[in-house]
């Protein structure tokens, strides 16, 4: 069965740094992943995925994410975080076949003036 | 293209009683999934329908159920309600149903079961 693991439950970054939140998955074969973000009472926009190709992802909102089979590694990247990207942030592993998804369980980052 | 929408956006309930979640896909979607997302478990799959067959259902009591009607709207039913299914109720469309298709979620449905 496939899991993912988020190790960061909480980041704080000052607005304008660089951003990386962590995502490790377990999946046998090629996994389907996907990062999305949740605002504060609403559901979740999906901000990049990953079918196969090339592993580095572009996204919306100025992220990406590099798919590292050899760690078994998702990270989503920005280079410079806005006010507004304060959310929590979710990956998420589907497996072939099915349309359920797995999720972490979310990292909320918090942006500093 | 309106996205997906769902109805009620919050609900208030009584242990015991039982109600209905309403989720309207994106125009041309024809599979629904349904998750759950609380504090302590996070965001947990409950089932997928597709042509208004369920085709996959995650680990849940069966006291929870669902169904999806030929316009690909879908509900969900939860049955003699417990404090512990206080929650938001995701639900989220994709095209075919196909693993790597995209799901697109709605705002959720916020139970309290008091």
């Amino acid at each position: 069965a496939q899991s993912v693991t988020q190790p960061d439950i909480h980041i704080t970054v000052s607005e304008g740094a660089s951003l990386e939140l962590r995502c490790n998955y377990s999946y046998g074969a090629t996994p389907y992943l996907f990062w999305y973000v949740q605002s504060p009472g609403q559901g979740l926009q999906l901000l990049l995925k990953y079918f196969s190709g090339d592993t580095l992802v572009q996204g919306i909102k100025g992220f990406e994410a590099e798919f590292k089979r050899s760690q078994s590694s998702f990270n989503l990247r920005k280079p410079s975080v806005h006010w507004s990207d304060a959310a929590e942030y979710f990956c998420a592993v589907g497996a072939t076949g099915f349309q359920k998804l797995v999720f972490g369980t979310g990292t909320r980052l918090l942006v500093s003036p | 293209k309106a996205g997906v929408t769902q109805t009620p956006r919050y609900l208030i309930k009584t242990r015991g009683q039982q109600v209905t979640l309403s989720c309207s896909p994106i125009s041309g979607h024809r599979s629904v999934s349904w998750y759950q997302q609380t504090p302590g478990q996070g965001l947990q799959f409950l089932f997928e329908y597709f042509s208004e067959t369920q085709r996959n259902k995650g680990n849940f009591p069966g006291r929870f159920s669902g169904r999806q009607f030929s316009n690909s709207r879908s509900e969900m039913n939860v049955s003699t309600l417990e404090l512990g299914d206080s929650a938001l109720y995701l639900c989220a469309s994709s095209l075919a149903g196909g693993s790597a298709d995209t799901q697109y979620f709605g705002p959720g449905t916020r139970l309290t079961v008091l």
